[in-house]
Order: structure tokens, then sequence, then C-alpha cells
């Protein structure tokens, strides 16, 4: 059964760096897939923010890319998020997922506030 | 980027009747080497993530009950609920994985209880 799950600070202020990862059992992510995340800010839609290869190749969604960074760390089985200079429009729910052709796995979500 | 147009935004439908969902892209997502739609809908019910329903624009995941289903091809598409239950009140997303692994989802589509 793979399974995803999100941890991080729940509370960012503005102007920091806001980091999330995402731990998975159940599948070892260098095995294959696409490994991304995904947000839903209050009220809106979905979002896909950035995606790593099992080979550790990154893609980014080009209206964040400039201060966004994905990782991978096989040997944890998990990978990260980072996001630079966040303001409250960053504020939103981050699910972690894995796209095997389509995103079949998601994490639960965690939600991300930013404020002072 | 390819967008992603659902219609309508909402819908309200009597338990037992159809509920029909659309979703329009701005190009085509089919890819003609292997005539596939490169389209997948899901089920997004509040405190939970969302579940992938269909994918491949009509092959159902695993496990997804068959008063579900999709069709269209190119750049129309639409996910039918047969039968509505009480259970499939959510939003419910159209997504293009055409030019994975970048992908666009739809604006939603809020499904309720008439």
């Amino acid at each position: 059964q793979v399974q995803l799950q999100e941890s991080g600070p729940g509370l960012v202020k503005p102007s920091e760096t806001l980091s999330l990862t995402c731990a998975v059992s159940g599948y070892s992510i260098s095995s294959g897939y696409y490994w991304g995340w995904i947000r839903q800010p209050p009220g809106k839609g979905l979002e896909w923010i950035a995606s790593v290869y099992h080979s550790g190749s990154t893609y980014y969604n080009p209206s964040l890319k400039s201060r966004v960074t994905i990782s991978v760390d096989t040997s944890k089985n998990q990978f990260s998020l980072k996001v630079n200079s966040v303001t409250a429009a960053d504020t939103a729910v981050y699910y972690c997922a894995r796209r095997s052709i389509a995103d079949d796995y998601w994490g639960q979500g965690t939600l991300v506030t930013v404020s002072s | 980027d390819i967008v992603m147009t659902q219609s309508p935004d909402s819908l309200a439908v009597s338990l037992g009747e159809r509920a029909t969902i659309n979703c329009k892209s701005s190009q085509s997502v089919l890819y003609s080497s292997n005539n596939k739609n490169y389209l997948a809908w899901y089920q997004h019910k509040p405190g939970q993530p969302p579940k992938l329903l269909i994918y491949w624009a009509s092959t159902r995941e695993s496990g997804v009950p068959d008063r579900f289903s999709g069709s269209g091809s190119g750049t129309d598409f639409t996910l039918t609920i047969s039968s509505l239950q009480a259970e499939d009140v959510a939003v419910y997303y159209c997504q293009q994985y055409y030019t994975t692994p970048s992908i666009t989802f739809g604006q939603g589509t809020r499904l309720e209880i008439k």
C-alpha cells in the first residue's frame, strides 16, 4: 500500500522560506514515476507546483519557478519542497502526490499559513 | 500552457439522477502516436486529498464505482455519474497530463444534491 505523508511548519512568516517534506512508504521512489507537489489556496482550485523524476530531474511551474526548489532523497525515500520569499498568496493546503499515469496516490495535505 | 475550462461551475442534481460535467482544453490532448487522450478526472471532498477517478479520458481507476464514466476526445470531455448517490457530493476537477510533468487542472465543478 503506497502512502505519502507531508510534514513541515504550519505557519511561515512573510518573506521567509516554506519547507515541506513528503515521506513515501510502500514504494521506492528510485523505482520510478514522477513525484510532485500540488497546492490549493483557500476557496480556490488546484495548482501544480513542481515535480521530480525518480532519476532526480526536476520540473517547475513557470509561474513559481524563480522561488521554488524540489529535491529528492532516495536514501530516506522522501522528497522535499522549498518556496522562498513567501507572501500571503502562498497560503494553501499543500499536497504531495505520485504520478504514474495521472496522480494516483496523494498525501492527506498540510495547511501552510503565511502570516506574521 | 494548456488551459482547462469546466462547465458548469456548480451543479445540483437529484439523488438517482444523472450528473454531467464538461471539460474543454485549449488545445488537443490526444497524442496521435498512441491514440490516447491525456485527460484525468478527480473527485475532491473537504478534508481529503483529491481522488483519481478516470485516466486516459475513459479508464476507471481501480475501485471506482461503475456509475462514473468518462468520454470525449481531442479537446472536449465529459464526466458522467449515471445515478447520483449522496456520497458523490464533491468538487470534480479535470486535469490534462499531455504536457506532463507540467499539468493543469480545470477550475472545478461543485456537485450538490437538489
